[in-house]
């Protein structure tokens, strides 16, 4: 069974800081691994898909890659900003299903 | 073109009591994803629609049942409610069979008392 966790639980950084969320996943049988953020009691909007054959994606300040051999994947925040306070979600998907770690919550102080 | 919806959006049941939860996909998508997320917890998968057949399910007991209609919209049905059923039920649309991207709706917060 594909177990997702995500390290570190919860991270506080100043505002304008570079910062790096870490994935990891025992399967490496995925199609793609994909990454949302959560606000407070709210459902998840998807930042960035990485299909298994991609090694990175980006989105503006957002970059996640991917290492299937090694089973990892991170997203990187460039210049972080108070609005980028969420949860932060990653999802393998195994092809009928995404499995997701517990999340990393995030805040940036001003 | 519109997002996922889901209604309603909070609803509290007594345990023991049968709840359905609703969701409408983006247009366009033909699969459905249900999944249960507790307080502080990532989401776990319910079962999985793809063009009104189920197409996969994660370990949850028969009580949780679903339907997804020829539109594509779907229902998430919960028999003998208990206290652990407490949570965000979250439904997720995408198109295909093997998932690309997941769209998320915005929840249904269930409380069971």
């Amino acid at each position: 069974k594909q177990e997702v966790t995500q390290i570190p639980a919860a991270l506080s950084v100043p505002e304008g800081e570079n910062l790096v969320l870490n994935c990891s996943f025992t399967d490496s049988a995925i199609y793609n691994l994909q990454w949302f953020r959560q606000d407070p009691g709210k459902g998840l909007t998807s930042l960035l898909l990485i299909q298994s054959s991609q090694r990175e994606q980006t989105s503006g300040r957002l970059n996640a890659s991917l290492d299937k051999s090694s089973g990892r994947s991170t997203l990187y925040i460039a210049a972080s900003q108070p609005g980028d306070s969420a949860t932060y979600l990653c999802a393998a998907n195994t092809g009928n299903q995404f499995y997701f770690g517990t999340g990393t919550s995030l805040t940036v102080i001003p | 073109e519109t997002g996922v919806t889901q209604s309603p959006t909070h609803l509290i049941k007594t345990r023991g009591q049968q709840v359905t939860l609703r969701c409408s996909s983006q247009s366009g998508h033909n699969t459905v994803s249900w999944y249960q997320q507790a307080l502080g917890q990532g989401p776990q998968f319910i079962f999985q629609y793809y063009r009104e057949e189920e197409n996969g399910r994660g370990n949850f007991p028969p009580r949780f049942s679903g339907l997804q209609f020829p539109n594509y919209s779907s229902e998430l049905n919960v028999n003998a409610l208990e206290l652990d059923d407490s949570a965000l039920y979250l439904c997720a649309s995408s198109f295909g069979r093997q998932q690309e991207t997941q769209y998320f709706g915005p929840g249904t917060r269930l409380l069971v008392l």
